[in-house]
């Protein structure tokens, strides 16, 4: 059981390229979501998706697209990096067992520099 | 809408002493309140969790939180710190789905010999 899975783990970009963080788990949990992790911010929710086929905006969506095709996969990408990207990024996931939200299983992050 | 505040940045313990971790949050309904923990280089690992019942919530780890709705707050507690539990503690925040779950900026542990 590999839990939530991510990659790259570090990646240097320069400005305007544009990549996709992998993020996949195998617990077969519907929920997922991506934040991004700066000093002295704690962690900021991107976007976040309840299940396959359906996804949203979270706090800090702007230059950023994710799609859920499958239940396992959750891809991040950045359209054009901007040195504001550079941070370390945390995948997560969790189920909702009888109405309840039980908390994140998190991803050991990439962290991204863009220069 | 939601926030988290935990007011201090970092504290520093003695191996042995108590330990309390501040976290007051901001919801309009009855929240679902969490503690993480995250050692350097490591993703966040749940401590514990509060969803009704009990205001008092055991977690892993020998840690512990309350919740207290009247001072909208929710407070690690661990009675004897072991240097191991040098981290980094994460309070969290979400809504019933757990979809949308905010998180304070943190506060850093460091544990004395």
């Amino acid at each position: 059981n590999a839990g939530v899975t991510q990659t790259p783990k570090f990646q240097v970009l320069k400005t305007g390229q544009s990549m996709t963080l992998q993020c996949a788990q195998d617990m077969n949990h519907e929920y997922m979501s991506w934040y991004r992790q700066d000093p002295g911010m704690g962690l900021r929710l991107i976007h976040y998706s309840v299940g396959a086929g359906i996804t949203d905006q979270g706090e800090v969506p702007n230059g950023y697209n994710v799609s859920r095709s499958t239940t396992e996969d959750f891809p991040l990408r950045l359209l054009s990096a901007a040195p504001s990207q550079t941070s370390v990024y945390f995948c997560a996931s969790s189920y909702s067992g009888t109405g309840n939200f039980y908390g994140y299983t998190f991803g050991s992050g990439t962290r991204l520099t863009v220069v | 809408a939601q926030s988290v505040t935990q007011p201090d940045i970092h504290i520093t313990v003695s191996e042995g002493a108590s330990l309390e971790l501040r976290c007051n949050y901001s919801y309009g309904a009855t929240p679902y309140l969490f503690w993480y923990v995250q050692s350097p280089g490591q993703g966040l690992q749940l401590l514990l969790k509060y969803f009704s019942g009990d205001t008092l919530v055991q977690g892993i780890k020998g840690f512990e939180a309350e919740f207290k709705r009247s001072q909208s707050s929710f407070n690690l507690r661990k009675p004897s710190v072991h240097w191991s539990d040098a981290a980094e503690y994460f309070c969290a925040v979400s809504n019933t789905g757990g979809f949308k779950t905010i998180f304070g900026a943190g506060t850093r542990l460091f544990v004395k010999a």
